[in-house]
């Protein structure tokens, strides 16, 4: 399975965009990058995916760049709220199976 | 809207004693998944069940069974508890097992530790 490397922690101040970085150097034509974050004593959740477009939700952005090795999560206005555990995550079409690195762990000051 | 439900929350054993963890979904989901989460890693699949009848192992199934009770339920139970298999469980479910553009939807979490 194809490996991501993340930052281990980032900081961001309320309200300020905030960029995610991912690089994913040896990622298949198949593979979609997914994002899920964990907020503490919670599960992880959902955030956003895509394969070689770049994708909006309610929830943020997903810039991928045009080789596909490496992408952006990008939070347009960061809250108090999203602090948490960032995991960028090369999903196979094969199996389907989310492997789960170390993540990026976001703190976010007033 | 409840999504996936984990059942106890919060367990604390004894080596050797056995438990069942719950996990059940409202969401027609077909696919269901469990994960272990240690202090400072991210999650490792235990098991997964792709469709109601089917169960397969994941990265870490040692010392683990599985039963997908219905389409609803999924449970992972520990015959022999050992103190290694104190860790944060979560369970997962999605439309359709194993399609890359699906997501995964996490329960809470069942926090167990061994003594």
């Amino acid at each position: 399975d194809a490996k991501t490397t993340q930052p281990n922690s980032m900081e961001s101040n309320e309200e300020e965009p905030v960029h995610l970085p991912c690089n994913h150097s040896t990622i298949s034509g198949t593979d979609y990058i997914h994002w899920y974050r964990q907020l503490p004593s919670q599960g992880p959740e959902y955030v956003i995916h895509g394969l070689t477009s770049n994708v909006n939700n309610r929830m943020a952005s997903l810039a991928i760049a045009e080789d596909r090795k490496s992408s952006t999560l990008i939070l347009h206005r960061a809250t108090l709220r999203d602090a948490a555990v960032y995991y960028c995550i090369l999903l196979s079409s094969n199996t389907g199976k989310l492997i789960f690195g170390q993540g990026t762990t976001l703190q976010v000051k007033p | 809207n409840a999504g996936v439900t984990q059942t106890p929350k919060f367990q604390v054993l004894k080596t050797g004693q056995s438990m069942t963890l719950q996990c059940a979904q409202d969401m027609n989901h077909n696919s269901m998944y469990w994960y272990r989460q240690d202090p400072g890693m991210g999650l490792r699949l235990i098991y997964y069940s792709a469709s109601e009848g089917t169960t397969d192992k994941g990265e870490v199934p040692n010392g683990y069974n599985v039963s997908r009770l219905n389409k609803r339920e999924f449970s992972l139970r520990l015959e022999s508890a050992a103190p290694s298999q104190t860790s944060v469980y979560f369970c997962a479910s999605s439309i359709q097992g194993f399609k890359s553009n699906q997501p995964q939807h996490f329960g809470d979490g069942t926090r167990l530790s061994i003594l």
